[in-house]
């Protein structure tokens, strides 16, 4: 069956960067686009780009842009998102998510990584 | 930047109908999924493009998009569709969510 693993949660500082990786299963890799999406505690859900795992090319959303990095390695079928100078407000869950085209929904969906930044 | 706008939250009586929008500028002319997220659990897709709903998803779950307004219905609300839903849509150069709406089932 199609699924997205993540890594598991981080604890890092103010500053510091984080790399959490989502590993696809169950189809082709290069066929799906994948997307991640944050979620701070008891909020909603935020856009944070994409990657097409096919060339490797990314868009990101215009609030994360020169912090974020999204890349992709074909051969263990591993998304990877990388953020950094990371704040208290960085703080949340973390999901991968793919999707068929731009524009489509999402599915499925990683199981989320808990990034807490912490002094 | 596009701005999708749910309620906060809708109440439902058991085995009664929910509806809960999402405003956005012409949204009727833009594609829009429908996600339920319950607490701890990742999203879940139960609508998309509108109104086609996934395999294994009830069919009591039907969604509508015309003008300025996207609705998700739920018919015969359970106990089990408690959950939080967002609207998300493609405005041409970013996914936008709707701000949620926390559906009780009273």
């Amino acid at each position: 069956q199609v699924q997205l693993v993540q890594s598991g949660a981080e604890v890092k500082r103010p500053g510091a960067s984080v790399k959490v990786s989502c590993k696809a299963s169950g189809y082709t890799f290069t066929s799906y686009y994948i997307h991640w999406v944050r979620q701070a505690p008891g909020q909603g859900l935020e856009w944070m780009g994409l990657i097409n795992p096919s060339v490797g090319s990314t868009t990101y959303a215009q609030k994360l842009q020169g912090r974020v990095t999204m890349t992709r390695d074909t051969s263990t079928s591993t998304v990877s998102m990388e953020l950094s100078s990371l704040r208290y407000d960085d703080t949340a869950v973390y999901y991968c998510a793919r999707s068929m085209l731009i524009g489509a929904w999402f599915d499925p969906w990683g199981q989320g990584t808990l990034v807490t930044v912490s002094p | 930047s596009y701005e999708l706008t749910q309620p906060l939250s809708v109440s439902v009586a058991l085995g009664q109908t929910a509806r809960i929008t999402c405003g956005g500028n012409n949204i009727g002319s833009k594609k829009v999924h429908w996600y339920q997220q319950k607490p701890g659990q990742a999203p879940v897709v139960v609508i998309y493009t509108d109104n086609k709903r996934p395999s294994g998803v009830a069919e009591r779950f039907s969604g509508s998009n015309s003008g300025n307004t996207a609705t998700l219905t739920i018919s015969r609300a359970q106990a089990g569709d408690e959950a939080d839903y967002y609207c998300q849509l493609w405005d041409g150069s970013h996914y936008v969510f709707g701000t949620g709406t926390l559906v009780t089932v009273l």
